[in-house]
């Protein structure tokens, strides 16, 4: 079937606009995440849907950072007047959820983000 | 919180050498650990798990033991391929109802013929 999908797969931005990136998980997984992939910090985790509610946002970065998921499905990650700083490959998972386990993740094959 | 620390790389062996990739942890309670391998233009896949103590992982001739006494998930190959080339992350999950990865910053491996 098919996997976790990314849109674009490249973005490349001028410093101060805004930008939206989006995730197609596997049909099916409730659980939702975004990581960030950059040089200098490795790899990030962002934010956690369960459904189209996200109960763990830790890792959004600031306030110019915000994600939602609509219908169970599709999760877009916008992020507000872009720094330089905020280049980076932008990576969504999914996995099934079933209290009281862990399932592995499914990664998509990421956004890479250069603000210019 | 929760880390993860691995070996720098680049590691670079030749064709039919032993791999080992160092990887120990800290974190609350009982972590499930994991290595993930992300090949040259390709997105991050599960290479590896284990989600207790003394559990070994294995796939591709890769295997990794939860050591909960040292606090490692060493990752290991007896024989490695110039195919084995990539990036291998080794990452934690602490089991709170669900699976955040926390990330080692990842070990590049290049294998030469």
């Amino acid at each position: 079937g098919a996997g976790v999908s990314q849109s674009p797969s490249n973005k490349v931005t001028e410093k101060g606009k805004d930008v939206e990136l989006r995730c197609d998980p596997i049909s099916g997984h409730t659980a939702l995440y975004w990581y960030r992939q950059s040089l200098g910090q490795g790899l990030e985790f962002l934010i956690y849907f369960q459904g189209n509610s996200a109960p763990d946002k830790s890792g959004l970065p600031s306030d110019r950072f915000s994600a939602e998921r609509t219908g169970g499905s599709v999760s877009t990650l916008t992020i507000q007047r872009t720094q330089q700083e905020d280049s980076a490959v932008y990576l969504c998972a999914s996995s099934p959820f079933v209290a009281g386990t862990t399932h592995e993740q499914f990664f998509g094959p990421g956004t890479r983000l250069t603000v210019l | 919180g929760d880390s993860v620390t691995q070996m720098e790389g680049p590691v670079t062996l030749s064709e039919e050498a032993f791999l080992t990739i160092n990887c120990t942890y800290t974190a609350t309670g009982y972590p499930s650990l994991f290595w993930y391998v992300q090949y040259p233009g390709e997105g991050l896949q599960l290479l590896l798990k284990a989600t207790k103590a003394d559990d070994k992982g294995s796939n591709k001739g890769f295997e990794a033991t939860y050591r909960k006494e040292t606090t490692s998930f060493h990752l290991e190959k007896g024989s490695v391929q110039v195919s084995d080339s990539a990036v291998y992350f080794c990452a934690l999950s602490s089991n709170s109802g669900y699976s955040t990865l926390t990330f080692g910053k990842g070990t590049m491996l290049l294998v030469s013929p």
